[in-house]
């Protein structure tokens, strides 16, 4: 099974700064990798598939970049309805899936 | 617009079984895979099941392999999730979600808005 590792489990950021998110995969999953934002009380939203791609409707203020083993989520000048947890995934593994433990950005 | 709606939730005995069904609309349902992915109070995702879009093949996470069974009924837009032999640790709000595009190695661009299942004696 690949495992998915996020760092840091929490981010404090204010508001304009940027945030930046690790995510590392146990293998080479190349770019079948993506991010998902995921807000209280509501289910997870793509933002990032494979590995740089936004999602329709995703700001441009979302960035994604790596391959291989490593990467990372960059969101440039946080507003305040980015404070949300974070989660990569996996889908190198068909038909295996894995997420990562996700990451909390706060302010 | 695309919509995904679970239902079949609720509180349920531990051994006892619960079937969940997610049913789809706005797009072609019978051509894209679908999955179940939960996540228990307070924790993270955990994917549990997929079924390609014509029924031909699913595949189960080991925490649900052998108890959960996933089908489908592409003339009702709609997959359920079977499941049997419910545990304490299966309490978690359930997810159906579809493939990004028809075929393999895809991630989940929509997602239901999850349903609820608590498993206490």
């Amino acid at each position: 099974e690949i495992v998915m590792t996020q760092s840091p489990a929490t981010l404090s950021v204010s508001p304009g700064e940027r945030a930046t998110l690790s995510c590392r995969s146990s293998q080479n999953i190349r770019s079948n990798f993506a991010w998902y934002q995921q807000k209280p009380g509501q289910a997870p939203r793509l933002l990032i598939y494979g590995a740089s791609t936004r999602a329709t409707g995703v700001p441009a203020r979302f960035s994604g970049s790596g391959s291989g083993t490593d990467f990372t989520l960059t969101i440039s000048s946080l507003q305040s309805e980015d404070f949300a947890v974070y989660y990569c995934q996996q889908y190198s593994d068909w038909p295996m899936y894995t997420f990562g433990q996700g990451t909390k950005l706060e302010i | 617009q695309v919509q995904l709606v679970e239902s079949g939730g609720g509180v349920v005995q531990p051994g006892r079984s619960l079937r969940l069904s997610c049913e789809g609309s706005g797009f072609t349902f019978s051509t894209y895979g679908m999955h179940w992915v939960r996540q228990a109070p307070g924790k993270g995702l955990e994917w549990v099941a997929l079924m390609t879009y014509d029924g031909g093949f699913e595949h189960y996470a080991d925490s649900v392999k052998g108890r959960f069974t996933i089908s489908r009924d592409n003339s009702k837009n709609t997959v359920y999730l079977q499941m049997n032999s419910l545990r304490v640790e299966d309490t978690a709000v359930y997810y159906c979600a579809k493939d990004q595009w028809s075929g393999s190695y895809y991630p989940f661009d929509h997602w239901g808005q999850g349903i609820l299942v608590t498993v206490s004696s």
